[in-house]
């Protein structure tokens, strides 16, 4: 079946700096990928959609300048956090989508950010 | 407005009980349907989904649903619990937008 790999699964930083969480589709090219936030005990919530060579689009709330995005190959996308603070500290899951906007979506193991 | 609830924040079943998780939408077309798991820790796996066709859908590890689109329900069944079972549930929707929207979860504990 279908994989998607999310590299790192933990991180922990230092407040003000900036963070790379990568998210690559392993056997299928995805057009899309979505980047979800999930804090303790609650469900995902959607941030951003990632499309492959243009910009990403953000949900309400979501700063743009504060989680980059980047979709520059139909693999791989990468999710910034930068200039973090205490309150990113989050987990933080891609997915993305293979072909029909209505497919099924398939997820990475999430990435664990801890901001000291 | 379109929207996807689950009943009950956290289920406990017996080991060998049956597990229901309910899922309800809210929508004026019916909805591509699914149900994930998650461990802790862990990304979310595709436990089964709904699009066309036959309503009773037969997943991974055990689990159905059915959809019954009278009732707007999405019911995620399994007739033995294990102790592996233990995870969180979102059941998810696609409405009309092409986005993905979760439900609040449900917290499965599995009592030996």
């Amino acid at each position: 079946g279908a994989v998607v790999s999310q590299h790192p699964s933990r991180v922990i930083c230092k407040s003000g700096t900036s963070v790379k969480i990568e998210c690559r589709s392993l056997d299928f090219q995805a057009t899309t990928m979505f980047w979800y936030r999930q804090f303790p005990k609650q469900s995902l919530m959607l941030m951003a959609t990632s499309n492959e060579g243009s910009k990403a689009t953000y949900e309400q709330g979501v700063e743009k300048d504060k989680f980059l995005i980047n979709h520059a190959s139909l693999t791989l996308s990468t999710l910034t956090v930068t200039s973090a603070h205490p309150e990113d500290s989050s987990f933080y899951i891609c997915s993305a989508r293979e072909t029909g906007d209505r497919s099924p979506l398939h997820f990475g193991n999430g990435t664990r950010l801890t901001v000291t | 407005a379109q929207s996807v609830t689950q009943l009950g924040s956290h289920v406990s079943v017996s080991e060998g009980a049956l597990v229901l998780l309910r899922c309800n939408y809210s929508s004026s077309v019916p909805p591509y349907l699914f149900w994930y798991v998650q461990y802790p820790n862990q990304g979310l796996q595709l436990l089964l989904k709904y699009t066309t066709g036959a309503t009773l859908v037969k997943g991974i590890n055990g689990f159905e649903a059915e959809f019954k689109k009278s009732e707007t329900s999405f019911h995620l069944t399994k007739p033995s619990a294990h102790m592996s079972d233990a995870a969180e549930y979102f059941c998810a929707v696609i409405f009309n937008d092409y986005k993905l929207s979760f439900g609040a979860g449900t917290t499965v504990t599995v009592r030996a």
